[in-house]
Formats: C-alpha cells, structure tokens, sequence
C-alpha cells in the first residue's frame, strides 16, 4: 500500500497482559515515530528512529514500554503488564528526511488499545 | 526542552469571520514549525510549514521568533475548516531531532 499501515486497528485486552503493535512505513522513509494519543488530548511523543541513528526513546513513559525497528521497514511498539492507563490511541508516522530539513509526517490509523 | 503549547482547547467561530489559533512554543535554537490537521474521519495531514512561507486552503503562519509564537490565521472561515488543529516543533533544518506536537485546538465553524 502507498500508506503508513498499522495493525491491529483495535485491541481489547486484560490488565497485566502483554500487546504488540505493528507500524508499516511507507516504503524508503527513513524515520518512524510513535505517539500515544490518550482521549481528548493531544499526541504525547514516545519514540523516534532515523535510519541507522541509535532511537530517540525519551518519551516512553515506563520500562514496560518498548519499541524495536528492523532496517528502515517494520516498527512494532510492546507494552508489558498493561494498566488501564495505557488505553489510548498509538499513533505511528514516517518520513523521508530529506538532507537537514524535517520531513511531511505520514501518519496511519492508529491502534486503539483498550485494557479492561 | 522542547515545548509547544497551544492555549485553546476548543475555538468555536461563524463562517465568514476571521480565525486565529494560537501557538507558542519554547526551543533554544532554530526550530522548525508546523501545522497539522485532522479532518472528521482522515489521517493527521501536513497543512503548513513555517520554511515554506506558503497559504494553504487560506491559511498563513507567521513564525515570530521575538513572540515564540506560531499562530495560525485565516482571514474567513469556512464551514470546510471544522477540524483538530496540532501545532508542531522539531529542533531545526540540521539536527536529527524528534517532532513534537501540542495538545490541539479542535476549530468549529459555524453556519
């Protein structure tokens, strides 16, 4: 597909459990960022990868929070143990950095994760 | 540290009359500034960017580096402009840096 593709698009789960969530960016974009967009509020950066750079990790809230990303494709963000505040949506966005300037984010859906 | 902040959580306007949502941000250095939006039912989108000093479906930003500030106007509302407005910073044309938003300002226009 053309777009930043996120899977999956709705997750319910129990508190304590674990959940992945997968971020496909688009093809040739260099850097991926997550965002945790909890209910009426705004996008609380988590974490960002730029190319082979080690990843920028100093939004994520807790040591439960991880993220891996292979090359410059594949992004999946892992919360262990979810608590009921991790409910929100987890918005990913790529781009292509273009020499020094910040490149258009693209960003999918977003996964909602509700912990019950 | 950076910060973005924008001031209005709602801006509710008639159509046809002139609207501004405010930004303010702090950096110490050269940052980069835009503004996102999200449509009922899309994606957050691109609208503007400060370093192309262009007007997008009628709205400007002016970065105003004495103010910090990144505000967004545009001088008549249309019923089509009835969104989430996210103002943005990423830490300057050379440096690596992550992007981060503000809490938003949902913009209402009514009829």
């Amino acid at each position: 597909g053309a777009g930043v593709s996120q899977s999956p698009s709705n997750k319910v789960t129990e508190k304590g459990k674990d959940v992945e969530l997968r971020c496909d960016p688009i093809s040739g974009h260099t850097a991926l960022y997550w965002y945790r967009q909890r209910l009426g509020q705004g996008l609380e950066f988590l974490i960002y990868f730029q190319g082979n750079s080690a990843p920028d990790k100093s939004g994520l809230p807790s040591d439960r929070f991880s993220a891996e990303r292979t090359g410059e494709s594949v992004s999946t963000l892992t919360i262990q143990r979810t608590q009921q505040e991790d409910s929100a949506v987890y918005l990913c966005a790529s781009s292509l950095r273009a020499g020094g300037n910040t490149g258009e984010l693209f960003f999918g859906e977003g996964s909602r994760l509700t912990v019950l | 540290a950076q910060r973005v902040t924008q001031p209005e959580k709602l801006l509710s306007v008639f159509k046809g009359a002139p609207v501004e949502l405010k930004c303010n941000y702090s950096y110490s250095g050269s940052p980069e500034l835009f503004w996102y939006v999200q449509y009922s039912r899309q994606r957050l989108q691109l609208l503007l960017r400060h370093i192309s000093r262009e007007s997008i479906k009628g709205f400007t930003a002016d970065l105003n580096k004495g103010e910090t500030s990144f505000h967004l106007k545009k001088p008549f509302a249309q019923e089509e402009d009835s969104a989430m407005y996210y103002c943005a910073l990423s830490g300057g044309y050379s440096s690596a840096s992550k992007i981060i938003f503000g809490s938003g300002t949902r913009l209402s226009i009514r009829p």
